[in-house]
């Protein structure tokens, strides 16, 4: 059973626009939550992080909110660019050692 | 800037070979990570390592061992092949706890 999933495989947004890109995860133990971005032929690059003791973290367009009840974040991408478009991936993790990814949801920004 | 290099960037075997990857890293890491890439899947953990020969299990060992001999150096190794290993292939690594995973380009392998 998957621990963390994306829900939506893919997300077609207006340059300029905000992009949201959602999680959930269902095991409560996860204390740090990261988001990933993958270009084809690519690895992944770290994007944004988030502690469970926070509810918020941003850094520049990129902005994570966790909901520890709901055991849900998003990811927030202001305004969206084209360079944007990728497979952005959730990814959880326990006791500080061991990621545990989401299946990935494609974001396709058009201009 | 990290840098995490894996040894090819595409490989094709046959059904039955032993196939190595092999990832090395230039910062001093203390961990590393194998994981699989499979579309509708994500990434998914095969073996990790927190330190020289030192190896533990992941979500998906079975197939898979893994060799650690130097610090910066992380083989993968399928002891024979099946076309239900063809799939992306990437290295990580960290150097501590909650710290981000840095990875390598993959490695896009096809098993006939």
């Amino acid at each position: 059973d998957q621990q963390v999933k994306q829900n939506s495989p893919s997300l077609s947004v207006q340059e300029g626009r905000i992009s949201i890109l959602n999680c959930d995860y269902t095991n409560s133990m996860f204390d740090y939550f990261l988001w990933y971005k993958k270009y084809p032929a690519e690895g992944p690059t770290f994007l944004i992080s988030i502690s469970s003791i926070k509810d918020k973290n941003e850094d520049g367009r990129f902005t994570v909110f966790l909901n520890k009840s709901a055991k849900h974040l998003s990811l927030h991408i202001v305004p969206s660019q084209p360079g944007d478009s990728a497979v952005y991936f959730c990814a959880a993790m326990e006791y500080g050692n061991k990621l545990v990814f989401g299946a990935g949801t494609i974001l396709r920004v058009k201009s | 800037d990290v840098k995490v290099t894996q040894s090819s960037r595409y490989l094709v075997k046959r059904t039955g070979e032993k196939v190595f990857l092999e990832c090395v890293q230039d910062m001093d890491h203390e961990n590393m990570f194998w994981y699989r890439q499979d579309p509708g899947l994500g990434l998914r953990l095969i073996y990790f390592s927190y330190d020289v020969k030192m190896k533990e299990k992941g979500d998906i060992p079975e197939g898979y061992s893994v060799s650690r001999e130097k610090k910066e150096r992380f083989s993968l190794i399928l002891e024979s092949a099946s076309t239900n290993q063809t799939s992306m292939y990437l290295c990580a690594s960290t150097p501590d706890y909650y710290n981000e995973q840095f990875f390598g380009p993959g490695t896009r392998l096809t098993v006939l």
